[in-house]
């Protein structure tokens, strides 16, 4: 089973519009964190946020939002008002503790694309 | 900049042959990884470092190596190189002192095709 599954592969929005990608996550720890990153076409990986388990605050960054849900599993990201610069492939990934050491897990991503 | 370094930045070269690709992780930075994405796939794991010893292997082919020396940077070693090989090669690197889920910084990546 997938530890972090991004159920969208790709997503297409015409500019201006809101787009949510969905992030749900599988872990048995109690501290765990989470992550967004952002690829976009010229290939560098940026990171976007942090979260640890423990903040269910939704965190809001611009036209970037994260909502946070514990009792969902889930992570997701929005972007208000997308625009062209947004277009990438957005990975979402969970670090916890596995071994005796810090795992990190990255989901397949979703590709966004906007359109103008 | 994320502070992580990678060279060289692209690289072409034949198959059968050997290369070397090389990270530097942000200062202070004990963990790193490196991770394979081939063309409009996602990111498969390779292998994690942390201070100078292997932590975790993940999908690394027996053609591949790689180590992290005393001064934390690390090296990844692809030999016998095949054309399915071509891929871009993140490094990234955490701080990892603590368990406290650090973030972990990706350079921008080395690419290589191999023809």
């Amino acid at each position: 089973a997938q530890k972090v599954t991004q159920a969208q592969t790709e997503i297409s929005v015409v500019e201006k519009e809101d787009v949510t990608l969905d992030c749900v996550y599988e872990t048995r720890d109690t501290t765990y964190y989470l992550f967004w990153y952002k690829q976009p076409p010229s290939g560098e990986l940026v990171f976007l946020i942090r979260r640890n388990s423990f903040d269910e605050q939704n965190e809001i960054s611009g036209r970037y939002s994260w909502n946070f849900q514990k009792s969902t599993s889930s992570f997701n990201f929005t972007i208000t008002a997308s625009q062209v610069v947004d277009s990438a492939v957005y990975f979402c990934a969970l670090r916890e503790r596995s071994g005796g050491y810090q795992k990190v897990t990255f989901g397949t991503g979703t590709k966004l694309q906007v359109i103008p | 900049d994320s502070g992580v370094t990678q060279t060289p930045k692209h690289l072409i070269t034949a198959t059968g042959q050997r290369v070397t690709l090389r990270c530097s992780p942000r200062s202070g930075d004990l963990s790193v990884y490196w991770y394979q994405q081939s063309l409009d796939q996602g990111l498969q794991f390779l292998i994690q470092y942390y201070n100078g010893e292997e932590r975790a292997k993940g999908n690394i082919l027996e053609r591949f190596s790689a180590q992290q020396f005393p001064d934390l940077h690390s090296e990844l070693n692809l030999s016998s190189l095949e054309l399915g090989d071509s891929a871009l090669y993140f490094c990234a690197s955490s701080l990892d002192r603590v368990y406290s889920g650090n973030t972990i910084y990706f350079g921008e990546g080395s690419w290589l095709t191999v023809v």
